[in-house]
């Protein structure tokens, strides 16, 4: 079955500019979506269709698909931002939605 | 504004049924493209779609829990109602109520969530 693989953890510092990548066989062709999640709450939608952001989230979240890896990108990164991120697809072969792992995100 | 709410036993033995409804707000089940699911996370790790419902009854299953679980909705009610049978110490979770539109990959609103405990 399709898998969706994250680093387990990303580190940066207040201010500069975090990557969270997503892997997953032909992901290229694939729509994805990102989800944040701070502890204790609800997933929240921040990027969907690879880079479109829904209301109310800052212009710093920014998404591309570069090749085989889909990457979340955030740029100026805040104290705000520490959270677990999640990448999405809907997988055609299974009908069905599949998340990757999850990337935490350490503000230094 | 859409709002949805989970609800059900916080704690239940091995064996037993698990039965959450959630109730929703904002939107309705009869309207054409709505779909609400259930999304769980065991502590510490990643998403899972279980089983969503949509508006004109097409029902979803993930295959590895299909034989356990069923979905049904109450439109009238503004209700969905999940059971998933034989429970398990693995079924341990938190379990969030979504709404999603058929023509869209991804889920734009989630409950709270209920985390759920299976133990004797």
């Amino acid at each position: 079955s399709y898998v969706l693989t994250q680093p387990p953890s990303v580190s940066v510092a207040p201010g500069q500019t975090a990557r969270i990548t997503c892997g997953g066989d032909n992901i290229g062709s694939e729509t994805v979506h990102w989800y944040q999640q701070k502890p204790g709450q609800a997933p929240v939608l921040v990027l969907y269709d690879d880079s479109d952001r829904p209301s109310g989230i800052p212009e710093r979240f920014s998404g591309s698909k570069p090749g085989n890896t889909a990457t979340l990108t955030i740029s100026r990164v805040e104290a705000g931002d520490e959270a677990d991120y999640f990448c999405q697809v809907w997988d055609s072969s299974s009908d069905h939605m599949l998340f990757g792992g999850g990337t935490k995100l350490t503000v230094l | 504004q859409i709002t949805l709410k989970e609800s059900g036993p916080a704690l239940v033995k091995p064996t037993q049924t698990l039965t959450l409804t959630c109730t929703f707000s904002g939107f309705s089940l009869s309207t054409g493209g709505v779909g609400v699911g259930w999304i769980r996370q065991p502590p510490g790790k990643a998403l899972e779609l279980i089983s969503l419902i949509y508006w004109n009854d097409d029902k979803r299953y993930i295959p590895s829990l299909k034989s356990r679980l069923t979905i049904t909705k109450d439109t009238s009610k503004n209700q969905v109602v999940l059971t998933m049978t034989n429970m398990d110490p693995a079924d341990t979770a938190t379990y969030f109520c979504v709404h999603k539109w058929d023509y869209n990959d991804y889920v734009g609103d989630w409950g709270q969530g209920t985390l759920v405990t299976v133990s004797s």
